[in-house]
């Protein structure tokens, strides 16, 4: 049983090259969420998906669009990569109903140069 | 603006003694509060969630309390180990919602 399962684990990039971050789970939750870490700052939400087939805005949602391609996978993606975007992003799931416990994978670690 | 404190210092105790950990927040009514043990290069992982009505929740050695009068959550890890070492997070949610507010962790080190 793997969880939450994010790749790729480390990436770098150049500015204004794009990625997609891709997340996978295997819980059977209905919602995943995308979040940023940051030095010295709590995860702040990017996007999440509620349910199956829905997308929401977060906190900081600018410069990402993310993808629910079906109830397991909640991909992000960076069209233009800039360097205020370099961070460590964590993919999460919970069960459905909001005020769940989330279930986190490992990260990704985004360096853009 | 929606704030959540913890303390950024980290918190040093001897092995066998009890770790208290501080959550503040204003300009919030949360319904549940969480906290989140994170490790090193790892994800959060997580460990009690309370209710706004709910004062006090254990779980083994784990105690939380919740006071929404004081805006405050405390977070207690009795008879301590090296091994809960970490950074505990401390998340707030309103009801029903999905847009939960994380606060920046405070770093636990546990000395045997």
């Amino acid at each position: 049983n793997a969880g939450v399962t994010q790749t790729p684990k480390f990436q770098v990039l150049k500015t204004g090259q794009s990625m997609t971050l891709q997340c996978a789970q295997d819980m059977n939750h209905n919602s995943m969420y995308w979040y940023r870490q940051d030095p010295g700052m709590g995860l702040r939400l990017i996007y999440y998906s509620a349910s199956e087939g829905t997308t929401d805005k977060g906190e900081v949602p600018n410069g990402y669009n993310v993808s629910r391609l079906n109830k397991r996978e909640f991909s992000l993606r960076l069209e233009s990569a800039a360097p205020s975007q370099t961070s460590v992003y964590f993919c999460a799931s919970s069960e459905e109903g909001g005020n769940q416990p989330q279930h986190f994978g490992d990260g990704t670690r985004l360096s853009i140069l | 603006s929606q704030k959540i404190e913890q303390n950024s210092e980290a918190l040093n105790i001897q092995e066998g003694k009890t770790a208290t950990l501080t959550c503040n927040y204003t300009n919030y009514s949360p319904a549940y509060l969480q906290w989140y043990r994170q490790d090193p290069g790892r994800g959060p992982v997580f460990l009690l969630l309370i209710r706004e009505n709910e004062k006090e929740k254990r779980k083994e050695r784990l105690k939380v309390t919740f006071d929404t009068t004081l805006k405050q959550s405390l977070f207690h890890i009795t008879a301590s180990q090296p091994a809960d070492s970490a950074t505990y997070l401390c998340a707030l949610d309103g009801a029903g919602g999905f847009k939960t507010i994380f606060g920046a962790g405070t770093r636990l080190f546990v000395k045997a």
